[in-house]
């Protein structure tokens, strides 16, 4: 069974860093792209960015460059969106997604979502 | 890269037929045949309903239905059923620079 399961729930303060993660299993991690997708309280799905597992490359949203880094673990079939600075805009749920090598491919598997909250 | 436009909100009672447009541009809806549909019942993750325009993954069904003309992509839901309301949102592929692009999203209500 393919499973996408994200870190838990975090409450952080403005200017912390963060390392969520999203952890693959059931079916080969460096066959499949992962994206990274924000929404916001009540708001709509945003593509932050995606990771190949198998060569770590990244291809992100204008929107999200440079204030998020994608990377992933191979060895352990595990990707991660972090931030070296927080800030409260960054309060959100966030899901992690895997899709085929192709273009314009679906995401197909969803992880259950992290929420992340920055306050003070 | 702007959002897809999605309808706010559409309505229909059981059984009845909805439609949820899902317009861009040449870039992206426009340019390719591939346009997803995603449907997300509150507090849960989106999950794959129609993909490459029409197709539906296993286990959809054939209640849901996708079409494409020009900038527009559509989702039409027939026979409505109360657990068809939810949110639905679109994606298309939009070039290899920004690959993917969501639409705002639509709330489905069963009335």
């Amino acid at each position: 069974e393919v499973q996408l399961v994200q870190s838990g729930a975090e409450v952080k303060k403005p200017g912390e860093s963060l390392r969520i993660s999203c952890k693959g299993s059931g079916y080969s991690f460096t066959s499949y792209w992962i994206s990274w997708v924000r929404q916001m309280p009540g708001k709509g799905l945003e593509w932050m960015g995606r990771i190949d597992p198998s060569d770590s490359y990244t291809n992100y949203s204008p929107s999200f460059q440079g204030h998020v880094t994608i990377s992933a673990d191979k060895s352990i079939s595990t990707a991660y969106l972090q931030w070296s600075s927080l800030k409260a805009s960054d309060t959100a749920m966030y899901y992690c997604a895997r899709h085929p090598y192709s273009y314009g491919s679906p995401f197909d598997y969803w992880g259950q979502g992290t929420l992340v909250t920055v306050s003070s | 890269q702007s959002a897809l436009t999605q309808p706010r909100s559409v309505s229909g009672s059981p059984g009845q037929s909805v439609t949820i447009s899902c317009t861009g541009t040449s870039s992206d809806v426009g340019g390719y045949n591939y346009v997803s549909w995603y449907q997300q019942h509150p507090g849960k993750a989106p999950k794959l309903m129609i993909y490459d325009v029409s197709k539906r993954p296993s286990g959809v069904p054939d209640r849901f239905s996708g079409s494409k003309s020009g900038n527009t992509a559509s989702l039409t839901i027939s026979g409505l059923q109360a657990e068809d309301e939810a949110d639905y949102y679109c994606c298309s592929y939009a070039g290899s620079y920004t690959p993917v692009v969501f639409g705002g999203g639509t709330k489905l209500t069963v009335l």
